[in-house]
């Protein structure tokens, strides 16, 4: 499986974008880039997922690089909500596993 | 809907005891996987089931056995437990996506298991 590098951990303020870095230099062509993230004693919870466009939905927003090599989930405006552990997964077809690396531990600032 | 979920949330067990972890989904998802997570790290997959009938190993099988009992649920047993089997189990079954090449997994709320 392609492996994904994220940040250890990351610190925003409320109200205030957060841009999540990942690197995955060695994705193959089908790869998608998946992100999931999880709130405290919960289980991970889906966020996004790309293939080469960026993509917006109502949680954030996935860019994408040209080269496919990295990634940047942004939240627009932090909330206390948005404390969590964010993995960035590289995942091939459908009914496929998913690889959790150790995530980018996000904590936000009131 | 409830999701996905799963019993018991705690339990405690000792060395060499017996149990089985519960899952089910009412999402009609065809698949469904278990995992562990140990404290500070990210989630393993110890387990799934692509369709009802099949099961495959994961990253980390050893110790486990599991059962597709129907597409709603699939169950996890730990014959003889270890305290290295001490973590967070959590079971997810996913969907397809738009365009029916990738899906999401959805998770359940996760069983706390402490063996002595």
């Amino acid at each position: 499986d392609a492996k994904t590098t994220q940040p250890n951990s990351m610190e925003s303020n409320e109200e205030e974008p957060v841009h999540l870095p990942c690197n995955h230099s060695t994705i193959s062509g089908t790869d998608y880039i998946h992100w999931y993230r999880q709130l405290p004693s919960q289980g991970p919870e889906y966020v996004i997922h790309g293939l080469t466009s960026n993509v917006n939905n109502r949680m954030a927003s996935l860019a994408i690089a040209e080269d496919r090599k990295s990634s940047t989930l942004i939240l627009h405006r932090a909330t206390l909500r948005d404390a969590a552990v964010y993995y960035c997964i590289l995942k091939e077809t459908s009914g496929s596993r998913l690889t959790f690396g150790e995530g980018t531990q996000l904590t936000v600032n009131p | 809907n409830a999701g996905v979920t799963q019993t018991p949330k705690f339990q405690v067990l000792k060395t060499g005891q017996s149990m089985t972890l519960q899952c089910a989904q009412d999402m009609n998802h065809n698949s469904m996987y278990w995992y562990r997570q140990d404290p500070g790290m990210g989630l393993r997959l110890i387990y799934y089931s692509a369709s009802e009938g099949t099961t495959d190993k994961g990253e980390v099988p050893n110790g486990y056995n599991v059962s597709r009992l129907n597409k709603r649920e699939f169950s996890l047993r730990l014959e003889s437990a270890a305290p290295s089997q001490t973590s967070v189990y959590f079971c997810a079954s996913s969907r397809l996506l738009a365009g029916g090449l990738t899906d999401t997994q959805y998770f359940g709320p996760g069983t706390r298991l402490t063996v002595l």
